[in-house]
């Protein structure tokens, strides 16, 4: 069964610095999709970031991007010039691409953005 | 196109008594997923359903739960006879088939 470990239960940034949320998996697939969400007080859960296991580029959309290394089974979350609206819960995800697409969420961990 | 509905946003419910949390998907999506998030936990995997079909219920309890995704209307998680450890929030997602799922805001049952 697949697995995801995020090991940072809290952590803290400066506005405008960087941060980086790390999550590692565990799975004998050779193909799936890795996802970071962010879940904000409101409780939605907003797709953040999507990798997916065959493509060797890391992902970026804006400030959002990701450091994936297949063989360490590591994808972490690297936010830049962090927001005060960055607060949130993040979720590190893993899916299959086929068949059943349910999702395996990691523990998450607390963002706090400090002014 | 309207979100992934969820309702009710909140819903309080007596031990003993149901708990029946609605979902509409995101029009055209047939694809759904029930979540459970407990406090301070990740969500983990319930149920997943097309349309009138259970295609993955391995997280759903054994007893007291079910879930439903009839041809016509909202996909139903049905809770009975609840009990204080069924507080949590049930998040359902939906999808078109190969593509990421949406997530609604959730219905949080608190049981007293």
């Amino acid at each position: 069964a697949q697995t995801v470990t995020q090991s940072q239960p809290e952590m803290s940034v400066q506005e405008a610095e960087t941060v980086t949320l790390s999550c590692t998996y565990d799975t004998s697939e050779s193909d799936y999709y890795l996802f970071w969400y962010k879940q904000p007080p409101s409780r939605q859960m907003i797709l953040v970031i999507r990798q997916e296991a065959y493509k060797q580029q890391n992902a970026t959309e804006n400030r959002f991007s990701v450091n994936f290394q297949k063989a360490a089974k590591s994808f972490s979350l690297k936010i830049s010039d962090s927001q005060l609206g960055d607060a949130a819960m993040y979720f590190c995800a893993y899916r299959t691409p086929f068949g059943n697409e349910k999702l395996t969420f990691g523990t998450g961990t607390r963002l706090t953005i400090i002014p | 196109n309207a979100g992934v509905m969820q309702n009710p946003r909140h819903l309080v419910r007596r031990r003993g008594q149901e708990a029946r949390l609605r979902c509409s998907p995101m029009k055209g999506h047939s694809h759904v997923y029930w979540y459970r998030q407990l406090p301070e936990e990740g969500l983990k995997f319930m149920v997943y359903l097309q349309k009138e079909n259970i295609i993955d219920e391995s997280g759903m309890p054994k007893e007291r739960f079910s879930a439903e995704f009839p041809k016509e209307g909202p996909s139903i998680l049905r809770i009975q006879q609840v009990v204080r450890g069924d507080s949590a929030a049930y998040f359902c997602a939906s999808s078109p088939s190969g593509s990421e799922a949406f997530f609604g805001q959730g219905t949080r049952l608190t049981v007293v």
